[in-house]
């Protein structure tokens, strides 16, 4: 069965470290997205892209990179953790036009903390 | 801008009917999903409503008035298996989704 999963799911690190979050999908989708989701926030959009080579800024880029060398994997890499980027972090992927209001399909989320 | 508003908490007894709102502002209009999800679990996807009027699919109907900005979620008799929290969303400008903060449900003993 087509599945899209996320590593670590659980991760604790210390301000100013590098720190990359795996997402990978089997169901061949074009679009992908990485959110963060906080107590008393909706899911906000961190990047987007919608093929190999192609990457763009969501709601709350600021300290955040992804990259897209494949149609499976969107890493999303934190380049000097910071103590307000500990949250849960969801890979998302859909098919269909290229846009982000499609039907998603969400990994299990990855839980960061930063100390 | 774009907003969401959704109550942030609701209860209800097994077997109830429970109506859970979400009114919205856009500049435009691109459809409004609803997604359900379980604590500590991923979002999935519950409807898709771009016409006004109710959509019904098994317990679970989605409602939209695009005059009003507003939708709703209802869940017929309720089981122990929807206490989650409940999360509308809609497009903004550029197609990315904007979500509300979600209304957790939660079920009396």
């Amino acid at each position: 069965d087509a599945e899209i999963t996320q590593s670590p799911r659980h991760k604790i690190t210390e301000t100013g470290r590098q720190v990359t979050l795996a997402c990978h999908q089997t169901w061949n989708h074009n679009n992908m997205f990485w959110y963060r989701q906080d107590l008393g926030h909706g899911l906000r959009l961190i990047h987007y892209s919608y093929g190999v080579q192609d990457t763009n800024k969501g709601e709350v880029s600021d300290g955040y990179s992804v990259s897209r060398s494949n149609t499976e994997d969107l890493p999303l890499t934190l380049e000097s953790a910071a103590s307000s980027q500990t949250s849960v972090y969801f890979c998302a992927s859909s098919g269909g036009e290229l846009s982000g209001a499609n039907v998603l399909t969400f990994g299990a989320g990855s839980r960061l903390t930063v100390l | 801008g774009q907003n969401i508003d959704q109550p942030t908490e609701m209860t209800a007894t097994e077997g109830a009917i429970v109506q859970i709102n979400c009114t919205y502002q856009t500049s435009g209009f691109n459809g409004l999903f609803w997604y359900q999800q379980h604590a500590g679990e991923a979002p999935t996807f519950l409807s898709y409503n771009v016409l006004d009027g109710l959509e019904e699919k098994g317990r679970f109907s989605s409602f939209l008035s695009r005059s009003k900005g507003y939708s709703y979620l209802l869940l017929k008799e309720l089981q122990m298996k929807d206490s989650a929290s409940y999360l509308c969303a809609v497009p903004d400008s550029n197609y990315q989704l904007i979500w509300g903060a979600g209304t957790k449900l939660i079920k009396k003993p």
